[in-house]
């Protein structure tokens, strides 16, 4: 079945890199995602990549792609208390997109 | 131009008593699906209309749970006999076909059922 896995929390101080990590089992996925959501708000989309990539970078974000062992990957560069939030991985099923349980980033002073 | 949003933000309601939650997709979008978030955990999934397809309801929970869109736009989500374990974040989001397919979401209605 499609499950998609995240590590629930992940503590950095502000400046430093942050790595968000997810593993997905749907080898088939065409593209993967990862979603920010803000307290109290939707969710947005960040960035994606499609599954014949195995890195895209834009700006401060990096993601990074393994498809052998079905691994995702964000990496936010210089990172600051704005991105403090829950970041949700996703991969596309069939006709519908399948999250993470997401991963909420706490970053401090 | 406008999102899609979502009414109302909040709804309290007692156990037993039905609830209607509303989204606007974005226009033009012929996907609409809804999620519930609880809290502490991740997005579930729980219908998804496309076009004029039949809509996958494979992520209901229970019958007690439904969904039409009208019109290929505004779809509403009912919860008959509402439960304490129904209370969560109920989120819409729209999209187009083709290309990376983003999902726009919505705000979410935050359901309390007490």
């Amino acid at each position: 079945g499609e499950d998609v896995e995240q590590s629930l929390f992940l503590s950095v101080r502000e400046g430093d890199s942050s790595v968000i990590n997810c593993t997905y089992t749907d080898s088939s996925s065409t593209y993967l995602y990862w979603y920010k959501q803000e307290p109290g708000a939707g969710l947005q989309l960040l960035t994606y990549i499609f599954s014949n990539m195995d890195m895209k970078q834009d700006q401060r974000l990096t993601v990074l792609l393994n498809k052998k062992d079905k691994h995702l990957s964000l990496r936010i560069a210089d990172t600051q208390t704005g991105d403090s939030a829950i970041y949700f991985c996703a991969e596309r099923g069939t006709d519908k997109l399948i999250f993470g349980t997401g991963t909420r980033l706490q970053v401090f002073p | 131009g406008a999102g899609v949003s979502q009414s109302p933000s909040n709804k309290v309601t007692e156990k037993g008593k039905d609830v209607e939650l509303r989204c606007d997709p974005i226009s033009g979008h012929t996907a609409l699906y809804w999620y519930r978030q609880s809290l502490g955990q991740g997005l579930e999934f729980l219908i998804y209309f496309q076009g004029n397809s039949a809509p996958d309801k494979s992520g209901l929970p229970s019958d007690r749970f439904s969904a039409e869109r009208t019109g290929g736009s505004v779809s509403t989500l009912t919860i008959q006999r509402t439960q304490q374990e129904d209370s969560a974040v109920y989120l819409c989001a729209s999209s187009s076909t083709g290309g990376y397919n983003e999902q726009f979401f919505g705000p979410g209605t935050r359901l309390t059922v007490l």
